[in-house]
């Protein structure tokens, strides 16, 4: 079974540019979470969308938005780039059945960006 | 709210000897429990986990046990290779929507 995959990997932006990165899930599994990880912050969660609904929402400023499309496939974007948004972005994938429940994330390589 | 409390890194070991890395939580119910690893430029890896009080969760000998007593899940290793340095990352859900808490991770170091 292929695992999470992210799109793409590595990334160089400027400050007040947006960007759009991309997530794939495990086949089958609906629910997608995004976390940034920085040397500072470690991980942190961003959101997490399941069938379309973003369900759950970390504390990030509005700049940070996400989506998910029927085929579970996910977006996020962050508008007006900022240096401190340097970071990993890592997408992560469980086939919870859409109960909170104790289902297992995958994660996926993630997405190195880096703004100058 | 929940959080994790990893033991500072980094830790360096020879190989072959013994690792322990601690781990600690605080969270509301009874959340399950887990150990990642991250290997240089990828991302994190599911390495074991354990559901409930007492359950050992075991991968590529590594092993951790669900201490409900002294809310710990403590990875451990009886012979360390090198090819286990890495950032061990405890984490831990208690319920919510695919919320998964953090520790800081802990960097390991094993030198021939």
């Amino acid at each position: 079974k292929a695992g999470v995959t992210q799109t793409p990997r590595y990334l160089i932006k400027t400050r007040g540019q947006q960007v759009t990165l991309s997530c794939s899930p495990i086949s089958g599994h609906r629910s997608v979470s995004w976390y940034q990880q920085t040397p500072g912050q470690g991980l942190q969660f961003l959101f997490e969308y399941f069938s379309e609904t973003q369900r759950n929402k970390g504390n990030f400023p509005g700049r940070f938005s996400g989506r998910q499309f029927s085929n579970s496939r996910s977006e996020m974007n962050v508008s007006t780039l900022e240096l401190g948004d340097s970071a990993l972005y890592l997408c992560a994938s469980s086939g919870t059945s859409g109960v909170q429940g104790t289902d297992t994330q995958y994660f996926g390589p993630g997405t190195r960006l880096t703004v100058l | 709210g929940d959080s994790v409390t990893q033991m500072e890194g980094p830790v360096t070991l020879s190989e072959e000897a013994f690792l322990t890395i601690n781990c600690t939580y605080t969270a509301t119910g009874y959340p399950s429990l887990f150990w990642y690893v991250q290997y240089p430029g990828e991302g994190l890896q599911l390495l074991l986990k354990a559901t409930k009080a007492d359950d050992k969760g075991s991968n590529k000998g590594f092993e951790a046990t669900y201490r409900k007593e002294t809310t710990s899940f403590h990875l451990e290793k009886g012979s360390v290779q090198v090819s286990d340095s890495a950032v061990y990352f405890c984490a831990l859900f208690s319920g919510g929507y695919q919320k998964v808490t953090f520790g800081t991770g802990t960097k390991l170091q094993v030198i021939p």
